[in-house]
C-alpha cells in the first residue's frame, strides 16, 4: 500500500545530541512537509520541499536542518542548537498544487530528551 | 493565511449526525478550505477539503456557505471511532494548524 513511513516511532536524545528522523514516501508525491506539535497545541511548520535539492524554511526552522537529495525521502536532523526539542514529529506529503491537493501524513515520531 | 476560529468541543451520540462549525471570515478567493482529524498519538487523516461549492466523500460532507466566511463538516452518522479532534484549515500554499475542535461520540 501506498502511504508515508516515519522511523523510529519514539526517540531519545541526550544533550548535546544532533538526531535524525527519517521520512520516506511511496506517493509518489513530489512535495514533503516537516511539522512539529506540542502537547494540546496545533502543527507548526518547520520545513517544505517541493523538489530535490531544495527546501524551504517553515515557521519554527531554527535548530533543525533537512535534506531532500532523493523524492521519496526527506530526513530532518534535530541539531544541538534546538534547545526544546522534545515534541511530536510529523511528516507529511501532497501532489506540487500545493493549494488544491491534501497533504497526507505519517504516524510520527516522538522525540524526548533524557 | 487566513485565521479560523472553532469551537474548542464538542459532543455527539453516536448514530446521530456531527456538525462542526468552522469560521473563516477573512478567507481570500484562492484560498481553501480542508478539514483534517487526528485521533491522539496519530498522524492527522485528511477528511475533505473544497473551494466554493460544496463537497461530499465516504467519509463527510463540507457545506461552505455563499460567502466563504464559514463552513461545516457533517459526519453523518457519527460513531464511537469519530472521535477525535477536528482541524478546520485555510490553506493557499501551506497548512496552518489551530487547536481545533475536540469531538467526543457517546454511546
Amino acid at each position: 500500500d501506498g502511504g508515508i513511513t516515519q522511523s523510529p516511532k519514539y526517540l531519545f536524545r541526550k544533550e548535546g545530541q544532533n538526531v535524525t528522523l527519517s521520512c520516506e514516501q511511496n506517493l509518489n508525491h513530489d512535495a514533503m512537509y516537516w511539522y512539529r506539535q506540542d502537547p494540546g497545541q496545533g502543527l507548526r511548520l518547520i520545513y517544505y520541499s517541493q523538489i530535490v535539492n531544495d527546501f524551504q524554511k517553515g515557521d519554527i526552522a531554527e535548530g533543525y536542518s533537512v535534506s531532500r537529495e532523493k523524492k521519496e525521502s526527506f530526513p530532518l536532523t534535530v541539531t544541538s542548537a534546538q534547545k526544546n526539542p522534545t515534541a511530536f514529529y510529523l511528516c507529511a506529503s501532497s501532489k506540487i498544487d500545493l493549494r488544491a491537493q491534501p497533504q497526507h501524513f505519517g504516524d510520527g515520531t516522538r522525540l524526548s530528551i533524557l | 493565511d487566513a485565521k479560523t476560529t472553532q469551537p474548542p468541543s464538542m459532543d455527539c451520540a453516536e448514530g446521530r449526525a456531527a456538525n462542526l462549525p468552522c469560521n473563516h471570515s477573512t478567507i481570500s478567493g484562492n484560498e481553501y478550505v480542508y478539514w483534517y482529524r487526528q485521533i491522539h498519538s496519530q498522524g492527522p487523516q485528511y477528511i475533505i477539503h473544497g473551494l466554493k461549492n460544496n463537497e461530499t466523500n465516504e467519509m463527510a460532507s463540507l457545506i461552505i456557505t455563499e460567502d466563504r466566511k464559514s463552513s461545516t463538516l457533517i459526519l453523518p452518522h457519527a460513531t464511537l471511532r469519530d472521535t477525535a479532534v477536528y482541524y478546520c484549515i485555510v490553506k493557499a500554499e501551506k497548512l496552518v494548524f489551530g487547536k481545533g475542535t475536540k469531538l467526543t461520540v457517546n454511546p
